[in-house]
């Protein structure tokens, strides 16, 4: 099956600093990709939807400001927790659409676990 | 007490029996619907999917049924296994549209 790579897998930062994660479609060109923020014993929560070429589209409640999504390519969308703070402490996953010949499957990262001192 | 949030309900199963972990959706209209499998700290992983237009798929050692009428999904695991302790979570989506919703999650843990 296709193959979606995340870097790093795992970030410890201080309070107040910057941190870009980043997601690769390694055998496949995704035309969207999706971010998902994972609390302990929690559900998969959709962040925002990032399409190629096109600003990303964030879930209510989601600041915007705060998660940049770039996704400049079909295989590369970054995600930047901007002032990050222990309340961001999270797993990170993102996802990606094969939408070639129909496909509608979606292949998700193994996730960076993000913790802000 | 602990918030109902911090707690994923539990089912525990003998190796080698079968396995039924229930998922109720919310949207009526969705008509696509996937299992996933997450092992701790791992991402999602694909198990099966069905769409509206079936009640019933089966995979290897899987199957999962769909009742529209209750809006209620079911994955059933035949001969479970050590290696299927794991979080199984169902999503829901609309074809056509991006978006898929994942449900609240079970917790499957499989006694040798």
């Amino acid at each position: 099956g296709a193959v979606v790579s995340q870097h790093p897998s795992w970030v410890i930062c201080k309070s107040g600093t910057s941190v870009k994660i980043e997601c690769r479609s390694l055998d496949f060109q995704a035309t969207t990709m999706f971010w998902y923020r994972q609390f302990p014993k929690q559900s998969l929560m959709l962040m925002a939807t990032s399409n190629e070429g096109s600003k990303a589209t964030y879930e209510q409640g989601v600041e915007k400001d705060k998660f940049l999504i770039n996704h400049a390519s079909l295989t590369l969308s970054t995600l930047t927790v901007t002032s990050a703070h222990p309340e961001d402490s999270s797993f990170y996953i993102c996802s990606a659409r094969d939408f070639a010949g129909g496909n509608n499957e979606q292949f998700f990262g193994p996730g960076t676990r993000l913790t802000v001192l | 007490g602990e918030s109902v949030g911090l707690h994923l309900p539990t089912l525990s199963v003998q190796e080698g029996d079968n396995s039924i972990i229930n998922c109720a959706y919310s949207n009526s209209a969705s008509d696509y619907f996937i299992w996933y499998k997450q092992e701790s700290g791992k991402g999602p992983q694909f198990i099966i999917d069905i769409r509206s237009n079936m009640d019933k798929r089966q995979g290897q050692r899987v199957t999962v049924l769909l009742n529209k009428t209750v809006k209620h999904l079911s994955l059933q695991i035949a001969a479970t296994q050590p290696g299927d302790s794991a979080v199984y979570f169902c999503a829901e989506n609309i074809e056509g549209y991006q978006k898929v919703t994942f449900g609240t999650g079970t917790k499957l843990q499989v006694i040798p």
